[in-house]
């Protein structure tokens, strides 16, 4: 089995301020670990994974991932956020034997100027 | 590449209707998802191909819904009959497991579906 949790259902911070989006997975396997973001009225965008390797993955953006296999969190950061960073934020895990992904809930990240 | 390809983007009916769907997966790739996202439930996985072949519908509301992927370039998402209660965002995503990569889904902008 499966599963992502994203503790938070929003998160606020000022535009400049770092970033960052908590996500907590569960695998019963080696997992798979991807980060997606939506804009209003699109389609969900692939960010960046974490496949095996460094824990510290970057990817479209600016943003960029920490894997933490002890923690099993894999939390999304950004070192400056911008107004535009504010989208909804998918995490999503999948078990490297597994046919599908699961994703959390999603966490809405406003950016004020 | 031009990316997944959903129509129609929206799409009003009166309940009772049929709804049909339509995907058109990245070229290559062989993995196909449908997923529906609404307020009240946020994303679910409907059903999902391998190759053409259903893996798993378990995601599939009722006998309502049905899914087929006729050929690796085409997918459909049929409800008959439509109600209220399946107004959402119905999204298609493909993926691919080689040529480097592992998965991650590439969605279409999603197909708006109101049942009146």
């Amino acid at each position: 089995a499966q599963s992502v949790a994203q503790p938070e259902d929003q998160v606020n911070v000022a535009e400049g301020n770092p970033l960052t989006v908590k996500c907590t997975y569960s695998v019963s396997g080696n997992p798979y670990l991807f980060w997606y973001v939506q804009y209003p009225n699109r389609g969900l965008q692939f960010l960046l994974k974490y496949i095996t390797g460094d824990n510290l993955v970057k990817g479209s953006y600016g943003f960029e991932a920490e894997f933490n296999k002890s923690q099993t969190s894999f939390h999304l950061k950004k070192p400056s956020a911008l107004v535009s960073d504010s989208a909804l934020y998918f995490c999503a895990v999948r078990d490297t034997n597994a046919g599908k992904s699961t994703f959390g809930d999603g966490t809405t990240l406003t950016v004020k100027p | 590449d031009a990316g997944v390809i959903q129509s129609p983007r929206h799409e009003v009916t009166e309940m009772g209707q049929e709804v049909t769907l339509r995907c058109k997966p990245i070229s290559g790739h062989d993995y196909l998802f449908w997923y529906r996202q609404t307020m009240m439930r946020g994303l679910e996985l409907l059903i999902y191909f391998n190759n053409n072949v259903p893996i798993d519908d378990s995601g599939m509301p009722e006998d309502r819904f049905s899914a087929k992927m006729p050929n690796a370039s085409f997918s459909t998402l049929k409800i008959q009959p439509s109600e209220p209660r399946d107004s959402a965002v119905y999204f298609c995503a493909s993926s691919s497991r080689d040529r480097g990569y592992t998965g991650e889904l590439f969605f279409g902008e999603g197909s708006r579906l109101t049942v009146l």
